[in-house]
């Protein structure tokens, strides 16, 4: 079974660029996740999608940040503009969804902002 | 809201010496715990996790945890380390979101490391 695909791997661009990072869930997986994993510390929920419907963004930041899950398979996340402080790692994970127990992740996006 | 607190962010051992790494979670409803392992450049891979049942977990590469509901406490412990076990720790727990796994909240992580 493939596991979650997450593309770039790294990505280094100026403050105040954009940029784009793409996941593709394990197959048939119908809960997505993705998280923002800053330098010394855990994973931090960003958005989670059911399907191709938000189910949590309370922690994205709206006005930079956006994320898309058009036809319930891949997702994109989108920083524009980047700031400084959004240099992590963006890791991607998926869920089977109906009692599903367990979160599967990629092996995440390192994004430095310089 | 849930938040957990992993007491130790390193712990360095020589191989073959018992370990133990400490997570403490506070939440008001009931959830699942996880630990987590992260080898430089990877991703997150699932160690082991407890949903109900049994309050003692183990995994096939010889961790096991202990959930303590008085304590909300869920330890983690490996009688005898490798080198191999050098890796980031990450415990978190969840709470279950209707018939789905909600967020995961994660501890900041405890670094292993393992000397010869």
């Amino acid at each position: 079974e493939a596991g979650v695909a997450q593309s770039p791997r790294y990505k280094i661009i100026e403050k105040r660029q954009s940029v784009a990072f793409w996941c593709n869930p394990i197959s048939g997986h119908a809960t997505l996740y993705w998280y923002q994993q800053i330098l010394g510390q855990g994973p931090k929920l960003l958005i989670q999608f059911q399907n191709n419907g938000v189910v949590d963004d309370s922690q994205l930041p709206k006005d930079r940040f956006s994320a898309e899950r058009l036809k319930g398979v891949d997702s994109t996340l989108k920083i524009q503009p980047a700031k400084l402080e959004d240099s992590a790692v963006y890791l991607c994970a998926s869920s089977p969804g109906t009692g599903g127990t367990e979160a599967f992740f990629g092996q995440g996006t390192r994004l430095t902002v310089v | 809201a849930q938040s957990v607190t992993q007491l130790d962010s390193q712990v360095p051992v020589f191989e073959e010496a018992p370990v133990e790494l400490r997570c403490n979670y506070s939440s008001s409803v009931s959830v699942y715990l996880f630990w987590y392992v992260q080898y430089p450049n990877q991703g997150l891979q699932l160690l082991l996790k407890y949903l109900s049942g049994s309050t003692l977990v183990k995994s096939i590469n010889g961790f096991e945890a202990e959930f303590n509901k008085s304590q909300t406490s869920f330890h983690l412990r490996k009688p005898s380390v490798h080198i191999s076990d050098t890796a980031e720790y990450f415990c978190a727990v969840s709470v279950k979101r209707g018939s789905t796994l909600g967020r995961l909240y994660f501890g900041r992580g405890t670094q292993l490391t393992v000397w010869p």
